[in-house]
């Protein structure tokens, strides 16, 4: 109950391309969810952060869709470039003072 | 302003022995985590310190422990290491609550290596 899935594990788009990864989620009492980005050798940081209720939210190229009835996220990252190459993860946490749980993670290449 | 700094940045250790990781928060955090990254598994939530007490525990065996200092940084123990404790572990801090804009920050980790 407390498992945010993640897909796909890795992800191939042409540069220019939209990148498009997707979670799903069981606890209903989840109700912050961010989305971290990871790049080799270092540590996870905050790229865009969104609560249920609200449907979208856009940060320049990174949009977050969000449907609350099918318990479902997704990220959306539109023009990928090479830069956008990272792993990059999905969470969830109860309210903003609990830990944050997170998904298994997508290893995005954006190839020229 | 310096970010989350954690030490070593390698570690190796034979099994059985005892392994200590330790973390500085960024100022003005109160909130250290420990996150276990082992290959293909996500980021495995370990332990969580505010203001000097454990407030929040995953699901690992009594030997991973730690404890946070009234500086805030903080230790991660693990007693008799087991090969599949290789990992990378990642230390992060907050405020006490985070929001939209305000997340964890994390540190590099420190890559522990059991033999």
């Amino acid at each position: 109950q407390q498992q945010v899935k993640q897909s796909p594990q890795s992800l191939i788009v042409q540069k220019g391309g939209i990148s498009i990864i997707n979670c799903a989620y069981e606890n209903t009492a989840f109700d912050y969810f961010p989305w971290y980005q990871q790049f080799p050798g270092k540590g996870p940081a905050l790229l865009i952060a969104i609560r249920p209720d609200v449907s979208e939210k856009k940060e320049g190229r990174f949009t977050i869709s969000f449907n609350k009835s099918a318990k479902q996220f997704s990220l959306h990252i539109m023009d990928s470039q090479p830069g956008d190459s990272a792993t990059y993860f999905c969470a969830a946490s109860i309210t903003s003072y609990d830990k944050v749980i997170f998904g298994p993670g997508t290893s995005l290449s954006v190839i020229p | 302003e310096a970010g989350v700094t954690q030490s070593p940045t390698h570690l190796i250790k034979t099994r059985g022995q005892q392994a200590t990781l330790r973390c500085s928060p960024i100022s003005g955090h109160t909130s250290v985590y420990w996150y276990q990254q082992a290959l293909g598994l996500g980021l495995q939530f370990l332990l969580w310190y505010d203001e000097g007490e454990e407030r929040n525990r995953g699901n690992f065996p009594p030997r991973f422990s730690g404890r946070q200092f009234p500086n805030y940084s903080s230790e991660l123990n693990v007693n008799a290491l087991e090969l599949e404790d290789s990992a990378l572990y990642l230390c992060a801090s907050s405020f006490y609550y985070v929001d939209l804009n305000y997340g964890y920050t994390f540190g590099s980790g420190t890559r522990l290596t059991v033999v």
